[in-house]
């Protein structure tokens, strides 16, 4: 149980284009989802956490308009990159809560390569 | 200081030994706490989670928890060379969960 998805898995884009990620979790409704950027050899970074209907909170320094969130649904959130420019490529991962104890059961990640 | 601190390692332990991973946390409210594994170039995986003070088992993995001290250890016994990856604490405090950022454990054959 607890799985979530991601899709794609990586993706390579023209620098200026706009480019979505989905997050699914499978077989569970998530309460909240989150998205976290990770460099190379770096640790995590919250972007921000989205509920279900309603806006997404974003962490200090995350661009809200260049970064769209949308939580669509208790199994779908997307992350969208606006006009991406190759300082944006990064590994992306989604996570989404469920539960009393809200562990958080991360995607698979996706590899965003802007060119 | 950080929220979550871990010694970034790397942790190095023969094949076999016991791995002791250790966490601090700064916030005194914090309810639950997590250890995640993350292998190179993929996702973090939740592999314990503790709630309350005392010692948590499952399979070779065991978490310690010491509420008063601000403390969380993960054990991981008899180490094998597919556990090194770097490992992830997590401590939540309603709905925020706040990250270390990974102490890096090889274990070597």
């Amino acid at each position: 149980g607890a799985v979530v998805s991601q899709h794609p898995s990586w993706v390579i884009c023209k620098s200026g284009t706009s480019v979505k990620i989905e997050c699914r979790s499978l077989d569970f409704q998530a309460t909240t989802m989150f998205w976290y950027r990770q460099f190379p050899k770096q640790s995590l970074m919250l972007m921000a956490t989205s509920n279900e209907g309603s806006k997404a909170t974003y962490e200090q320094g995350v661009e809200k308009d260049k970064f769209l969130i949308n939580h669509a649904s208790l199994t779908l959130s997307t992350l969208t990159v606006t006009s991406a420019h190759p300082e944006d490529s990064s590994f992306y991962i989604c996570s989404a809560t469920t539960g009393t104890y809200y562990e958080q059961y991360f995607g698979p990640g996706t590899r965003l390569t802007v060119t | 200081q950080k929220e979550v601190e871990q010694n970034s390692g790397p942790l190095s332990v023969p094949e076999g030994a016991i791995a002791s991973l250790n966490c601090t946390y700064s916030d005194r409210g914090s309810q639950s706490f997590f250890w995640y594994r993350q292998y190179s170039g993929k996702s973090p995986e939740l592999i314990m989670s503790i709630y309350s003070n005392g010692d948590k088992e499952d399979g070779r993995f065991t978490a310690q928890l010491n509420k008063a001290s601000q403390y969380v250890s993960l054990l991981i016994r008899d180490s094998q060379p597919s556990d090194s990856a770097t490992y992830l604490c997590a401590v939540r405090r309603n709905n925020d969960m706040r990250f270390g950022a990974g102490t890096r454990l090889t274990v070597k054959p």
